[in-house]
């Protein structure tokens, strides 16, 4: 079946360190591929997207992803992580069937920055 | 861009009371839909939202639960049928354009059943 994939539940990383959080798809085609970050009581935000093209896509707040076909992922990464980079992550794909579409997230991971 | 409003923002409510959440978008859409978040977990969708026509439903969601209505291309409503506490959620509606490549979240209605 086509879905999403977020093996970790929880990452804690020092303020400083780098972040990589994992995404994995099932999907035969090309997927649209989505980050989404959500802050304790907030609303959804999009880091980046990717549909084509560049592998690597750039988002906001210093975020990058890296597409990869051949390991069906879409990791998240960032070099440098900030205190208020806590937050909840979203992985999501676009699944197609004809001309119809839906957007499909992942579990989430929960991301704790110490000190 | 779309701008997306979602009423009620927060509401508290009786079990067994319905309630009807509206989502009104700024400009035509094709595609609208809604999700649930509930407590700590990630968003799950619950339908698709067609104009004119009944909504796509998702497994384990059902229209008797769950009506949608989407008279036109800027609005649509969820109402979340006899409610328990189980359904204490975030409701949030979505727009897509583009065939997906470009899509909008509104704020959420934050949903407590007592």
């Amino acid at each position: 079946a086509q879905s999403v994939t977020q093996p970790d539940i929880h990452i804690t990383v020092s303020e400083g360190a780098s972040l990589e959080l994992r995404c994995n798809y099932s999907y035969g085609a090309t997927p649209y591929l989505f980050w989404y970050v959500q802050s304790p009581g907030q609303g959804l935000q999009l880091l980046l997207k990717y549909f084509s093209g560049d592998t690597l896509v750039q988002g906001i707040k210093g975020f990058e992803a890296e597409f990869k076909r051949s390991q069906s992922s879409f990791n998240l990464r960032k070099p440098s992580v900030h205190w208020s980079d806590a937050a909840e992550y979203f992985c999501a794909v676009v699944l197609t069937a004809g001309s119809s579409y839906k957007l499909i997230f992942g579990s989430g991971t929960r991301l704790l920055v110490r000190p | 861009s779309a701008v997306i409003s979602q009423k009620p923002s927060r509401d508290i409510c009786q079990r067994g009371t319905s309630l009807t959440i509206q989502c009104q978008v700024d400009s035509q859409v094709t595609m609208m839909f809604w999700y649930r978040q509930q407590p700590g977990q990630s968003l799950t969708l619950i339908a698709t939202a067609n104009q004119g026509s009944e909504a796509t439903y998702e497994s384990g969601f059902v229209i008797d639960k769950f009506p949608i209505s989407r008279p036109n291309l800027t609005f649509s409503t969820l109402t979340v049928s006899n409610m328990s506490p189980e359904d204490s959620s975030i409701y949030l509606c979505s727009v897509a354009r583009d065939a997906g490549n470009t899509i909008y979240f509104g704020e959420g209605s934050w949903l407590t059943v007592v």
